[in-house]
């Protein structure tokens, strides 16, 4: 059971927008930041959006983050078939039990 | 560039304990700097295990703590994790990650950024 709700799965087409969103609660991403994670198949996590809506040097510009409340939301445009991934949010949970939370991952299938 | 590298016995026995490290290159672990262990059970989501900070200082998922203990040996640049009594609910792909951020006595900051390729551990009798 993840602290962090997303949608199990997520589809699009090349060159579509496609958004995956991310809810939590007022103890994780209310009160603190974002950081999403692609996961390859067969691999690592890598670090593509940090403090809700930074891109780390290297990640392509159509990738995007945005927070709103107690939720959060990535932007993938001009989808490309190496964008089939799992994306996995995150954010740290200040409540009585101070953790890393994530949420359980969006499967996102390029058509 | 920073590169991680997990290295550990794949399969254990229940209640053993299991121990593995991560091996740092492309930055000296002496430095400021925070080192984080997560997992991954087959098929399933992320679960962060703990951070442990270069000198020293530790913070671990309240529902393993009993269990972990994380410890940097900076004379060969890496760090480690041991989780006693594992079940086969601690069969999951081990990932050692950098903590690019910090943490204070109540809350962390920053992303994990980068992850080593990760190590599978299963636990059988």
């Amino acid at each position: 059971h993840s602290m962090l709700t997303q949608p199990p799965s997520a589809s699009g087409t090349p060159g579509q927008r496609v958004t995956i969103s991310c809810s939590g609660s007022s103890s994780n991403i209310g009160g603190n930041t974002v950081n999403w994670y692609q996961q390859l198949p067969g691999r690592a996590p890598k670090l593509l959006i940090y403090d809700s809506n930074l891109r780390p040097s290297g990640v392509p510009d159509r990738f995007s983050g945005s927070k709103s409340g107690t939720s959060a939301s990535l932007a993938i445009s001009g989808l490309q078939s190496e964008d089939e991934a799992n994306y996995y949010c995150s954010s740290w949970d200040d409540s009585l039990n101070r953790l890393w939370v994530f949420g359980g991952g969006t499967k996102l299938t390029v058509l | 560039q920073v590169q991680l590298q997990e290295s550990g016995p794949g399969l254990l026995k229940p209640s053993e304990t299991l121990s593995l490290t991560c091996a740092v290159s492309g930055y000296s672990i002496s430095s400021i700097s925070y080192w984080g262990w997560i997992r991954q059970p087959p098929g399933k989501g992320l679960e962060w295990i703990g951070t442990i900070y270069h000198r020293g200082d530790s913070y671990y998922n309240p529902s393993l703590k009993s269990r972990v203990t994380l410890s940097v040996d900076t004379s060969k640049n890496q760090f480690s994790l041991n989780l006693s009594s594992v079940t086969a609910a601690d069969t999951a792909v081990y990932y050692c990650a950098r903590h690019v951020g910090y943490c204070s006595k109540t809350n962390c900051f920053g992303p994990f950024d980068p992850w080593g390729q990760g190590t599978l551990v299963t636990v059988s009798s």
